[in-house]
């Protein structure tokens, strides 16, 4: 089945205490995102990739980074966490196809509370 | 800058009535379009999206949304509400651009409330 996971669901965590949330595609997509889902604010992008060895900022990387030495996954990192990352995580993949129509397809969440 | 503007955080209809979300986006130039659902406790789900060509597109599970361009909106109905349609939906725009990552800009959300 074709599908984007991540791992863990849930965490809770406290401040400081470094941390990584897993994600990982099995559709061969070149282009995976973050974002986090704050209420009132919608979906907000954290950091995206283009390919292996690829990434860039999105709005709002602060206190994030990422990784992307596989196409398949791209993890999460927060090496000092802090209460305001408290927040609803997705990842997303896409394919590159032509025209740019492509569809982002999300993972099921993550939410992290940090203490 | 890209944005999106969906109106009412909250919309509340019976079932069997209509479905109306507001969605206004801030381009000069018509970029592509999106709405995504979130039920409870899951990711998002491509409802549909306009590229180019007819600009009413129908998607998944009835609802349906009609791109206008001269009122810049991209507004999602559904004919008649169901209770299993009760959700978070989000509307998004991606710029038009000739290359690269093009990013998925969303609106704040609208939670469809379907009462019996």
């Amino acid at each position: 089945e074709a599908q984007v996971t991540q791992n863990p669901r849930y965490l809770i965590t406290v401040t400081g205490k470094k941390l990584t949330v897993t994600c990982s595609q099995n559709m061969n997509h070149e282009y995976m995102s973050w974002y986090r889902q704050d209420p009132g604010l919608g979906l907000r992008q954290i950091y995206y990739s283009m390919n292996v060895e690829v990434t860039d900022k999105g709005d709002v990387p602060e206190g994030y980074k990422v990784s992307r030495k596989e196409k398949r996954n791209f993890p999460l990192i927060l090496e000092s966490p802090s209460p305001n990352q408290t927040s609803l995580y997705f990842c997303a993949s896409t394919p590159r196809l032509a025209g740019n129509t492509d569809t982002q397809y999300f993972g099921p969440g993550t939410r992290l509370t940090v203490l | 800058a890209q944005s999106v503007t969906q109106l009412g955080s909250h919309v509340s209809v019976s079932e069997g009535a209509l479905v109306l979300l507001r969605c206004n986006y801030s381009s000069s130039v018509p970029p592509y379009l999106f709405w995504y659902v979130q039920y409870p406790n899951q990711g998002l789900q491509l409802l549909l999206k306009y590229t180019t060509g007819a600009t009413l597109v129908k998607g998944i599970n009835g609802f349906e949304a009609e791109f206008k361009k001269s009122e810049t909106s991209f507004h999602l109905t559904k004919p008649s509400a169901h209770m299993s349609d009760a959700a978070e939906y989000f509307c998004a725009v991606r710029p038009l651009m000739n290359t690269g990552f093009q990013k998925l800009v969303f609106g704040t959300g609208t939670r469809l409330l379907v009462s019996p």
